[in-house]
């Protein structure tokens, strides 16, 4: 069993759909990360988050420690919001390593 | 400037060949990364910098050979690869390891013929 999970693999939405992107970890944490990866393209950084929730733009991340569980919530979707989302995590010892889910593959059509 | 910048963005090279990869940043982070991406995979960590020393080594082959000449720089040298090797290689940054945020750069797409 991975030590990520995340759920969807694939969600396809119409243009202006809330989405939801979930991801489930089984170790303690020190940080979790939401990262987006464009096809062919390199990871950009949208949320570290340790408690609670942050708002950037249409993008809201929230966290619950007890449950082990993170959301990641797109608003008024678009289609350049399609991309690949990727959860990671980074352990309760403050590991240089990052483990990483499989991702979830959006399209968002106009 | 909050940028991992990544050189080549492309490089095809033959299995004779040696090569190197290339990753700056001047955020002044003192932990650099490199991973590696197959298709439809996340990344896969290789290597870690912390204030320019190798922290972690996630018993990657010797003919992948880091290098942190200063704490703005990363290189990855390359010899003797083989096919399998061809994918997405990601350099990252963070100011420190722990509880920091990691910045990517855009990757240099590697195909080893």
């Amino acid at each position: 069993k991975n030590e990520v999970e995340q759920s969807p693999q694939n969600l396809t939405a119409q243009e202006g759909e809330f989405i939801t992107i979930n991801c489930s970890y089984s170790v303690g944490i020190s940080a979790l990360h939401w990262l987006q990866q464009h096809p062919g393209g390199g990871i950009v950084s949208l949320f570290m988050l340790s408690s609670g929730k942050k708002k950037h733009g249409r993008l809201i991340a929230t966290i619950n420690i007890q449950e082990k569980h993170s959301s990641l919530h797109i608003t008024a979707s678009h289609p350049r919001d399609s991309a690949v989302y990727i959860c990671a995590v980074r352990d309760q010892g403050g590991s240089e390593k990052l483990v990483f889910g499989k991702g979830t593959k959006l399209t968002v059509n106009p | 400037d909050t940028e991992v910048t990544q050189t080549p963005k492309h490089l095809v090279m033959g299995m004779t060949n040696k090569k190197s990869l290339k990753c700056e940043q001047h955020m002044g982070h003192r932990a650099m990364y490199w991973y590696k991406q197959k298709a439809k995979k996340p990344p896969e960590l290789m290597f870690v910098y912390s204030y320019e020393k190798l922290s972690i080594n996630e018993s990657v082959p010797s003919r992948f050979s880091p290098e942190c000449p200063n704490s703005s720089l990363l290189n990855l040298h390359l010899h003797a690869l083989q096919p399998e090797d061809s994918a997405l290689y990601l350099c990252a940054s963070s100011q420190d390891h722990g509880l920091t945020e990691a910045f990517f750069g855009q990757g240099t797409r590697l195909t080893v013929v």
